[in-house]
């Protein structure tokens, strides 16, 4: 079946740096990709969504120019998470947001990211 | 609006009982799909089941089954004979259609299971 992978699966950054996280599709190609973020024990809230050649579309309330996003192919969609600090701190989560009736909504694996 | 309610933010119980997880929707949506996940403390999400809003039959799967009952707009989930194995966090999830972008998911706050030996 489909697979999405993330790279890092954690990261520990120092506040002020910028933090990139990528999410591919290994054996499809995904014109859209979904972001999304869960703070510790809270639920998965939807951030942005990718699409490959164009400008992403954010959810309100989420910052553009905080959270850049690169969907530069049809496999490879980038989270960028700008000048992080310590309220950024966060489980990212990316999925391929095809339709349901054929898939099972394929998440990747998460990145937890940690600001300090 | 879309909204999915998970009114049990947890539960505890021991080993080999049986435990039913709630979930509650809202949709303004006439297709629609619902989706229960599992999340161990890893933290990668693991699909349990999809069900679209056309089928009402309930489904089992060994000791998992679900519930949707259309009319009170539920999605419920019971573990039979639960196990230590089963403590996780629960996620019950909608479907939203974003037209073009395809379709992203809604979830309730999960349920945190917690199974004792």
């Amino acid at each position: 079946g489909a697979v999405v992978s993330q790279h890092p699966s954690w990261v520990i950054c120092k506040s002020g740096t910028s933090v990139k996280i990528e999410c591919r599709s290994l054996d499809f190609q995904a014109t859209t990709m979904f972001w999304y973020r869960q703070f510790p024990k809270q639920s998965l809230m939807l951030m942005a969504t990718s699409n490959e050649g164009s400008k992403a579309t954010y959810e309100q309330g989420v910052e553009k120019d905080k959270f850049l996003i690169n969907h530069a192919s049809l496999t490879l969609s980038t989270l960028t998470v700008t000048s992080a600090h310590p309220e950024d701190s966060s489980f990212y989560i990316c999925s391929w947001g095809g339709h349901p009736s054929r898939d099972t909504q394929y998440f990747g694996p998460g990145t937890r990211l940690t600001v300090l | 609006a879309q909204k999915v309610t998970q009114a049990q933010t947890e539960i505890s119980v021991v080993e080999k009982e049986d435990v039913t997880l709630d979930c509650v929707y809202e949709t303004r949506d006439t297709t629609y799909y619902l989706f229960w996940y599992k999340q161990p403390p890893s933290g990668e999400l693991v699909f349990l089941i999809r069900r679209n809003s056309f089928d009402e039959q309930n489904e089992i799967s060994g000791r998992y089954s679900w519930n949707f009952q259309k009319s009170t707009s539920s999605f419920n989930f019971t573990i039979t004979a639960s196990q230590v194995v089963d403590s996780a966090v629960y996620f019950c999830a909608l479907s939203e259609a974003r037209g073009q972008a395809g379709t992203a998911l809604i979830f309730g706050k999960g349920t945190t299971l917690s199974v004792s030996s």
